[in-house]
C-alpha cells in the first residue's frame, strides 16, 4: 500500500492569514503516460463526511472557494488556504488513488489562533 | 443533487456480521462514469477505504479486509451493500458510503476521487 503522511498534525492561524498543510506519498502517485497526480484534498468538519476540495492534485472541484489551493508532484504535495475563515476550522485529508487501496493521510487539524 | 444515505444496524454483536445499505437517489447508480464505495473511520481517527464496484460488479476490496468483506448491488433499487463478517470491537466506526469517479490510467479505468459521501452511519461492535 501507498503510505500517506501528513505534517503538520494541527496548526492554528490567525484569521485571514495563509494555512499551509503539506502531504507525502510513500512512492510517486504522478503517471506518466497521462502526467496527472492522482491524488486528492478532502475537508471534514465535526459530525460531517469528507468534502472533495481538489482532485488531480491541483484541480479545485466545482463550488470550492478560490482560497484553497493545491499543488505539488510526485510524492510530495501542498494544500494552501491563501485567507483561512472561520468556516475552515476543519481535519483535512490527502488521499492517493494511483493504486489500489485508496490510502488517505492521518488528517491535519486546522484551527483558529 | 445526489444523496447518499446509509442505513442498518447501530449495534452488532462481536464475531457477527455487519450489514449496510447504502441508497442513492437524484442520480443513477447504474452510471459507467462511477464506482460506489464505503470507507470507515474509527472514532476519532482517520479514513479507511473498504471496497468499491462497478453496477455491473466486478468489487475491489481492501486487502486487509478482503477475508471478511462483501460488497454487492441492486440496480433495481439504487442500492449498494456492505457485509463485514466476523467482526470485534476494532470494526466499531462511522460507516460511510461514497460515490468514486472513474479515471483512467492508459485504457483501464480505476479508482478516483470520492466525489459524494452519505453522512456516515455509526456502527458499534459490543456485547
Amino acid at each position: 500500500d501507498i503510505v500517506m503522511t501528513q505534517s503538520p498534525d494541527s496548526l492554528a492561524v490567525s484569521l485571514g492569514e495563509r494555512a499551509t498543510i503539506n502531504c507525502k506519498s510513500s512512492q510517486s502517485v504522478l503517471y506518466s503516460s497521462n502526467n496527472k497526480n492522482y491524488l486528492a484534498w478532502y475537508q471534514q468538519k465535526p459530525g460531517q463526511p469528507p468534502k472533495l476540495l481538489i482532485y488531480w492534485a491541483s484541480t479545485r472541484e466545482s463550488g470550492v472557494p478560490d482560497r484553497f489551493s493545491g499543488s505539488g508532484s510526485g510524492t510530495d504535495f501542498t494544500l494552501t488556504i491563501s485567507s483561512l475563515q472561520a468556516e475552515d476550522v476543519a481535519v483535512y485529508y490527502c488521499q492517493q488513488y494511483y493504486s489500489n487501496p485508496p490510502t488517505f493521510g492521518p488528517g491535519t487539524k486546522v484551527d483558529i489562533q | 443533487q445526489l444523496q447518499l444515505q446509509e442505513s442498518g444496524p447501530g449495534l452488532v454483536k462481536p464475531s457477527e456480521t455487519l450489514s449496510l445499505t447504502c441508497t442513492v437517489s437524484g442520480g443513477s447508480i447504474s452510471s459507467s462514469n462511477y464506482f460506489w464505495g464505503w470507507i470507515r473511520q474509527p472514532p476519532g481517527k482517520g479514513l479507511e477505504f473498504i471496497g468499491s464496484l462497478y453496477y455491473t460488479g466486478s468489487p475491489y476490496y481492501n486487502p486487509s479486509l478482503k477475508t471478511r468483506v462483501t460488497i454487492s448491488i441492486d440496480t433495481s433499487k439504487n442500492q449498494f451493500s456492505l457485509r463485514l463478517s466476523s467482526v470485534t470491537a476494532a470494526d466499531t466506526a462511522v460507516y460511510f458510503c461514497a460515490r468514486e469517479r472513474i479515471t483512467f490510467g492508459g485504457l483501464i479505468p480505476r479508482g478516483g476521487p470520492f466525489d459524494y459521501w452519505g453522512r456516515g452511519a455509526l456502527v458499534t461492535v459490543s456485547s
